[in-house]
């Protein structure tokens, strides 16, 4: 089975620079999330979809960050003007559907997009 | 915001030693996860203990939970060079199923 796909793996940019991440999710889980890991942290949360709606944003800098996942499948996240402290690991994680509300969600992770804002 | 914290922050042992790692977290839980993450690469889901659950066992994996004290640990055994790689615990409450991830401990396993 494969795994969760992210490209690119690395970016370098200047601030005020716009930046695209793609995440293609393992077949059949209708779960995605975006998650921000900056170094010495654990993993934050930014965005969940199920299918191609949003189920939570509430991290999520919308005045700069945007997201979407128009077919339910693969996802983008953008982000636009970058700043400084956007410079993280962007790790996009996928799970299968839940037909129990607090069955645990084993998430699977893809190897993440390290971005550097200079 | 991160749920919990781990302790400790970095732990350097001999190959072959066991490693305890701790979680503590701050409101009630579903259920308890640990991950570990290679340098430069993805999450991987190691064990699920549920919040009715004190102690659970996979191969080399021991974790307990403790749900008086918000807290769980992580134990190891017999560790190898292999097992290098930071460790995070990460919890779900309430009817949301997002994780909430700890701010991870560095395993160093020396050959």
């Amino acid at each position: 089975e494969a795994g969760v796909a992210q490209s690119p793996r690395y970016k370098i940019i200047e601030k005020r620079q716009s930046v695209a991440f793609w995440c293609n999710p393992i077949s059949g889980h209708a779960t995605l999330y975006w998650y921000q890991q900056i170094l010495g942290q654990g993993p934050k949360l930014l965005i969940q979809f199920q299918n191609n709606g949003v189920v939570d944003d509430s991290q999520l800098p919308k005045d700069r960050f945007s997201a979407e996942r128009l077919k339910g499948v693969d996802s983008t996240l953008k982000i636009q003007p970058a700043k400084l402290e956007d410079s993280a690991v962007y790790l996009c994680a996928s799970s299968p559907i839940m037909t129990l509300p607090l069955s645990y969600n084993e998430q699977f992770f893809g190897p993440g997009t390290r971005l550097t804002v200079l | 915001s991160q749920q919990g914290e781990e302790d400790p922050q970095a732990l350097s042992i001999q190959e072959g030693e066991n490693a305890t790692m701790n979680c503590s977290y701050k409101t009630s839980i579903n259920n308890l996860q640990w991950y570990r993450q290679n340098s430069g690469r993805g999450l991987v889901h190691l064990i699920l203990i549920r919040s009715n659950e004190r102690e659970k066992h996979s191969g080399r994996l021991r974790v307990t939970l403790d749900t008086s004290k918000k807290s769980s640990s992580l134990l190891i055994t017999a560790s190898r060079a292999a097992d290098t790689a930071s460790y995070f615990c990460a919890t779900t409450s309430g009817s949301a199923r997002q994780l909430t991830f700890g701010s991870g401990t560095q395993l160093t396993v020396l050959p």
